[in-house]
């Protein structure tokens, strides 16, 4: 159980453009989701919170405007990336939490998704 | 300014040996911990956790200590074996668990045969 799956796997798009990045949890209801960034050789940062049905939770520097995040339903996450620019190519990962266990902060990670801007 | 430290960049270990990976915090409201194990272009998978009430918490091969007075953990892995290399992330999360994770920077574990 608690499997989270990503697309795409990678892509790679001109400087300018949008990218949308998928999340599902393909087992159980995710109320939330969670958007990490990994740089190379560097640790996973969160990004933002994405809540079912209201608005996504951003990190401190993370601009809202640039990376949209939409939960619309419980299963589906989806990030944006507006006008991407080669700063943005990294690796995208993200994840989520079973609800309702007491004590489960475990999250489950989907398989990522890189990103490289040209 | 990192509020989990994992100090060492990598760590080279023997097969059949012991792995000890540590791993410090600096946020006292930090109340839970997790390992995560990655391989590159890969997501993380979870490995083991615990809670801040608890000192040790066994799963098999791994074992994670908690020294909260001295804000440091670790994890053991016993015996070591090839298919453990892999990059290994100690994650912290505050209490109530809505919070997304805060992860130190990754050890590399090389198991050599």
């Amino acid at each position: 159980g608690a499997v989270v799956s990503q697309h795409p796997s990678w892509v790679i798009c001109k400087s300018g453009t949008s990218v949308k990045i998928e999340c599902r949890s393909l087992d159980f209801q995710a109320t939330t989701m969670f958007w990490y960034r990994q740089f190379p050789k560097q640790s996973l940062m969160l990004m933002a919170t994405s809540n079912e049905g209201s608005k996504a939770t951003y990190e401190q520097g993370v601009e809202k405007d640039k990376f949209l995040i939409n939960h619309a339903s419980l299963t589906l996450s989806t990030l944006t990336v507006t006008s991407a620019h080669p700063e943005d190519s990294s690796f995208y990962i993200c994840s989520a939490r079973i609800p309702g266990l007491a004590g489960a902060y475990e999250q489950y990670f989907g398989p990522g998704t890189r990103l490289t801007v040209t | 300014d990192q509020q989990v430290k994992q100090n060492s960049p990598s760590l080279s270990v023997q097969e059949g040996r012991i792995s000890i990976l540590n791993c410090d915090y600096t946020n006292s409201m930090f109340d839970y911990f997790l390992w995560y194990k990655k391989y590159p272009a890969e997501g993380p998978t979870f490995l083991i956790s615990i809670s801040s009430i608890k000192d040790k918490n066994e799963d098999g091969r791994f074992t994670v200590f908690l020294n909260k007075s001295a804000k440091h953990l670790s994890l053991h892995i016993v015996p070591s074996q090839p298919g453990d290399s892999a990059v290994y992330f100690c994650a912290a999360i505050e209490g109530g668990g809505a919070d997304g994770l805060t992860f130190g920077k990754g050890t590399h574990l090389i198991i050599q045969p």
